[in-house]
């Protein structure tokens, strides 16, 4: 069986400053990988994808993430952040063969940024 | 273009009532899934349906849980003689296609308390 682990409940960071979320997952067969994000009374939107090639994959709003097979892990990175980054963020793993949109969510990292 | 629509926002029930929560997906979106959010925890999978057809619904509770794709009109999960628990953020997703997880657009959600 598949599943997300984010390491990290909340993770509070100063304005400019660089952050690191972390995410692992566990999963028998080939993968596809997201990172979503969640502002205050909003649906989730997608941050970026790994479904194959390049293990560095950039996204939106200036976030990348890089896909790491040997340590299973997706850790989402961005230089810079700002206040507008305040938000909820969720990894997601869908594998080749399952139920297309069945996505296992972990349990998300609640990234504040303070000025 | 609107977005995957949820209705109600909010949704307030007593013990034993029944909760009907609308989605009505983007626009050329054939694909709905249904996702329910405990607090503090991450999404986790209920269904997924096609139009007049449930394709996967593994996440599902057994009992008082159904959901319907009708070939005209939103997709309904319906929530009978709820109960405490079912107290949860429940979120609507829609794609055009089957391709797993790859453009899956959420809606907002809708907010059910049971009192």
């Amino acid at each position: 069986a598949q599943s997300v682990t984010q390491l990290d409940s909340q993770v509070p960071v100063f304005e400019e400053a660089p952050v690191e979320l972390r995410c692992n997952y566990s999963s028998s067969v080939s993968v596809y990988l997201f990172w979503y994000v969640q502002y205050p009374n909003q649906g989730l939107q997608l941050l970026l994808k790994y479904l194959s090639g390049s293990t560095l994959v950039k996204g939106i709003n200036g976030f990348e993430a890089e896909f790491n097979k040997s340590q299973t892990s997706f850790h989402l990175r961005k230089p810079s952040v700002h206040i507008s980054d305040t938000a909820e963020y969720f990894c997601a793993v869908s594998d080749y063969g399952g139920s297309q949109g069945n996505l296992i969510f972990g349990k998300g990292t609640k990234l504040s940024v303070k000025p | 273009n609107a977005g995957v629509m949820q209705n109600p926002r909010h949704l307030v029930r007593r013990r034993g009532q029944e909760a009907r929560l609308r989605c009505s997906p983007m626009k050329g979106h054939s694909h709905v899934y249904w996702y329910r959010q405990l607090p503090e925890e991450g999404l986790k999978f209920m269904v997924y349906l096609q139009k007049e057809n449930i394709i996967d619904e593994s996440g599902m509770p057994k009992e008082r849980f159904s959901a319907e794709f009708p070939k005209e009109g939103p997709s309904i999960l319906r929530i009978q003689q709820v109960v405490r628990g079912d107290s949860a953020a429940y979120f609507c997703a829609s794609s055009p296609a089957g391709v797993p997880g790859e453009k899956l657009f959420f809606g907002s959600g809708t907010q059910l308390s049971v009192l």
